[in-house]
């Protein structure tokens, strides 16, 4: 079982204010990384899905980053809206299966 | 956008009794997957299926069968419900019919089930 790490485990912020959280997994055998927008009485919905080291990827105000040389990724969200209120989900894959860390959720204030 | 559905979204049940969680894709996905997930945890792997009549486990150890007859269904069955068995339960779908977990996973909305 891989040990995937998500800090902080929950935060709130304020309505503009920007912010980021921390993926960390075990860098040896590594193959994907990926991150998911989960919202309360929805499913899951996918927002990067990276393979190699140095990626960077953005949808909007939101962006990651990957390292996979030293196992973590940054996820960025700038301007915070009370609509990216949602728990924050990172996994990752070494083999065949994916392993997901307990999330990070984030509640913006207006 | 997804096509992924589970039902049901809710159950409450006794214990003994036997439930069938469904979940069904109309993506033509090859590999689906069941995660369990207990509040404040991590979504664990219990079974997974890379095509028609292949299942495995995942793992975390699961009293739960599964079965793939048809591309689009995987069927997450408990013959007798316990308490411990309270969770809820996503069901995903990937492309791909191979080995390697890297596509994007589509998720249904998940079942809540809590047995009493």
């Amino acid at each position: 079982i891989l040990n995937v790490e998500q800090s902080p485990q929950s935060l709130h912020v304020q309505e503009g204010d920007s912010t980021n959280f921390t993926c960390s997994f075990p860098s040896s055998n590594f193959y994907a990384l990926h991150w998911y927008r989960w919202e309360t009485a929805k499913s899951p919905e996918a927002l990067f899905v990276m393979t190699l080291n140095g990626d960077e990827k953005k949808k909007g105000r939101i962006s990651a980053t990957l390292n996979t040389k030293e196992g973590y990724s940054y996820l960025y969200i700038k301007g915070s809206q009370p609509e990216d209120s949602a728990t924050y989900l990172c996994a990752s894959s070494t083999g065949n299966q994916f392993y997901f860390g307990t999330g990070t959720s984030l509640t913006v204030i207006p | 956008e997804a096509d992924i559905y589970q039902t049901p979204r809710y159950l409450v049940i006794g214990t003994g009794k036997k439930i069938t969680l469904e979940c069904s894709q109309t993506m033509g996905h090859d590999k689906m997957y069941w995660y369990q997930q207990d509040p404040g945890m991590e979504l664990h792997l219990i079974h997974y299926s890379y095509g028609v009549n292949s299942t495995e486990k995942g793992d975390l150890s699961s009293e739960s069968t599964v079965s793939r007859i048809r591309t689009e269904h995987f069927p997450l069955t408990l013959e007798s419900a316990r308490p411990s068995h309270t969770s809820q339960y996503l069901c995903a779908s990937s492309e791909g019919a191979s080995g390697r977990a890297i596509g994007e996973l589509f998720f249904g909305e998940g079942s809540r089930l809590t047995v009493l």
